[in-house]
C-alpha cells in the first residue's frame, strides 16, 4: 500500500540554523500538507499546498516557514532560522482528488532545536 | 473560529466493555468530520468519516449536528484497540485544513 514518506526521521539543530524537512506524497495525490505537534499538545494545521502553490496556511505559518514541490516527488518544509519552540514533530500528509479530503500522513519528524 | 473538544486524556476500559470516545466540535458551517487512531510507533491513519457511514474494526461514529458532536463508539473492546484516538474537522467552502482535537488514549485491560 502507498505511503507519505518523510525523511530524516530526527533532526537535531542548533538555534538558527536552517533546516529542511523532506517529504514524498503518495505518487498520484494533489493535495499536500504540513502539520505539527509539540510535545503534549494537539496536532496544528501550518500549510496547505495544490498546483504549485500554497492553498491555505495557518498563524503559526509566518516568514520564516516555507515550502515547495522543488520536482515531481518531493515536498519539502523549510524553517529559515530554528527556534527553541520549533521543537516538535513535524507531519506531511497528503490527499487525493478536490473532493476527497482525506489525508493520509507520514510517520513524522522529530526536530529537536537546541 | 472552528475547535474540536475531546474531553478524556485517557480512557481505560477492560475488554468486552463498551467504548465511548467523545467528540464535540464548533463549526459554524457544514463541516467534516473524522476520526484517526495512532497506535503504538505507527502513523496517524484514518479510522472512519461521517459521510461515509461505515464501521471499522467494530467502531462506529454518528454525527449529531443538534448537539455537535461525532463520538466514536464500539460495543466491545479488543486489547488491539489500545491506541491514541483524534477527532478532527474539515471546515467547508474550499477549506481542508484539519483542525484536531487535543486525543483520548484508548487503554483496553485484559
Amino acid at each position: 500500500e502507498p505511503e507519505v514518506t518523510q525523511t530524516p526521521s530526527h533532526q537535531v539543530t542548533q538555534m538558527g540554523q536552517e533546516v529542511i524537512l523532506r517529504c514524498v506524497p503518495i505518487s498520484n495525490h494533489l493535495y499536500f500538507y504540513w502539520y505539527r505537534q509539540i510535545l503534549g499538545q494537539k496536532v496544528e494545521f501550518l500549510v496547505s499546498f495544490y498546483n504549485n502553490e500554497i492553498s491555505e496556511k495557518s498563524e503559526i505559518f509566518d516568514d520564516q516557514f516555507s515550502v515547495e514541490r522543488p520536482d515531481g516527488s518531493n515536498f519539502t518544509l523549510k524553517i529559515r532560522s530554528t527556534k527553541l519552540e520549533d521543537s516538535a514533530m513535524y507531519f506531511c500528509a497528503s490527499s487525493e482528488r478536490v473532493v476527497d479530503r482525506v489525508q493520509y500522513f507520514g510517520a513524522g519528524t522529530r526536530l529537536s532545536v537546541l | 473560529a472552528q475547535r474540536v473538544t475531546q474531553p478524556e486524556k485517557l480512557l481505560s476500559v477492560f475488554k468486552g466493555a463498551p467504548v465511548e470516545l467523545k467528540c464535540n466540535y464548533s463549526y459554524s458551517g457544514s463541516p467534516e468530520l473524522f476520526w484517526y487512531v495512532q497506535y503504538s510507533r505507527q502513523r496517524l491513519q484514518l479510522l472512519l468519516r461521517h459521510i461515509s457511514r461505515e464501521s471499522i474494526k467494530g467502531f462506529t461514529a454518528d454525527l449529531n449536528k443538534g448537539e455537535t458532536s461525532f463520538h466514536l463508539k464500539k460495543p466491545f473492546a479488543q486489547e488491539e484497540d489500545s491506541a491514541m484516538y483524534y477527532c478532527a474537522l474539515s471546515g467547508g467552502a474550499g477549506r481542508r485544513a484539519l483542525t484536531f482535537g487535543s486525543g483520548t488514549r484508548l487503554q483496553v485491560q485484559p
